[in-house]
């Protein structure tokens, strides 16, 4: 167990739906951060939160809406989504997003919403 | 010249062997460096980070070169455990940046 866990683990959904990934980190940690993973592509950052604070959105579109209502809980809120948008969608949490001294930035995943939509 | 690039393989090597994986980045003012295993259909897991001295766990060995922007994993001994991809990751540029990670190296190491 890495302490991040997501729910739900599948999703199947169609293009009208509105529907919540959630994330939820239990080791004290105060950034969090959303990815995507496509087949056959690396890993792409969405969104960061650093003390619930967005610090990073990547151009990601609006039909996806992030809300970190705690250091601990992380939600995406998909609308509209399209089919192109069927991926592994991770949560990690790191120590901090901030890079300072001594301090280690490894993040740790979650084992991902593995999302598609019809 | 992307920001991360690694082969993406596939290696296919025997039990016992030694296999090492490049990766090369385009931001000389990187500062933090990582190699993350993740296995089929699983999350990404730290598996080492890489210091410019080098660093060595047990039978992997991660090498740092700031002039030529190149990191290196070297896996000796591989085990049938040790089939996974290996992604190699970065910290672009010298700020509070996130992490860029590179499509990954898989790994099969057959018995």
């Amino acid at each position: 167990e890495t302490g991040v866990t997501q729910t739900p683990r599948h999703l199947v959904m169609g293009m009208t739906n509105k529907k919540s990934l959630k994330c939820e980190q239990h080791l004290g940690h105060n950034a969090m951060y959303w990815y995507k993973q496509s087949a056959k592509k690396p890993l792409e950052l969405m969104f960061v939160y650093n003390f619930k604070e967005q610090t990073e959105n990547n151009s990601v579109p609006s039909r996806f809406s992030p809300e970190c209502p705690n250091s601990s809980h992380l939600f995406l809120h998909l609308h509209t989504l399209q089919p192109e948008d069927s991926a592994l969608y991770l949560c990690a949490s790191s120590q901090t997003h901030l890079r300072l001294a001594g301090v280690s930035n490894e993040q740790f995943f979650g084992p991902g919403t593995r999302l598609t939509v019809l | 010249r992307k920001e991360v690039e690694q082969d993406p393989g596939p290696f296919n090597v025997p039990e016992g062997a030694t296999v090492a994986f490049n990766c090369t980045y385009s931001n000389s003012a990187s500062q933090s460096f990582f190699w993350y295993r993740q296995d089929c259909r699983k999350e990404p897991k730290l598996l080492m980070s890489v210091y410019s001295s080098g660093n060595e766990d047990g039978r992997f060995t991660a090498q740092l070169n700031r002039a030529s922007q190149y990191i290196s994993l070297l896996i000796r001994d591989s085990k049938l455990s040790d089939s996974a991809t290996y992604l190699c990751v970065v910290n672009i540029g010298s700020g509070n940046t996130p992490l860029v990670f590179g499509k990954g190296t898989r790994l099969s190491v057959i018995a």
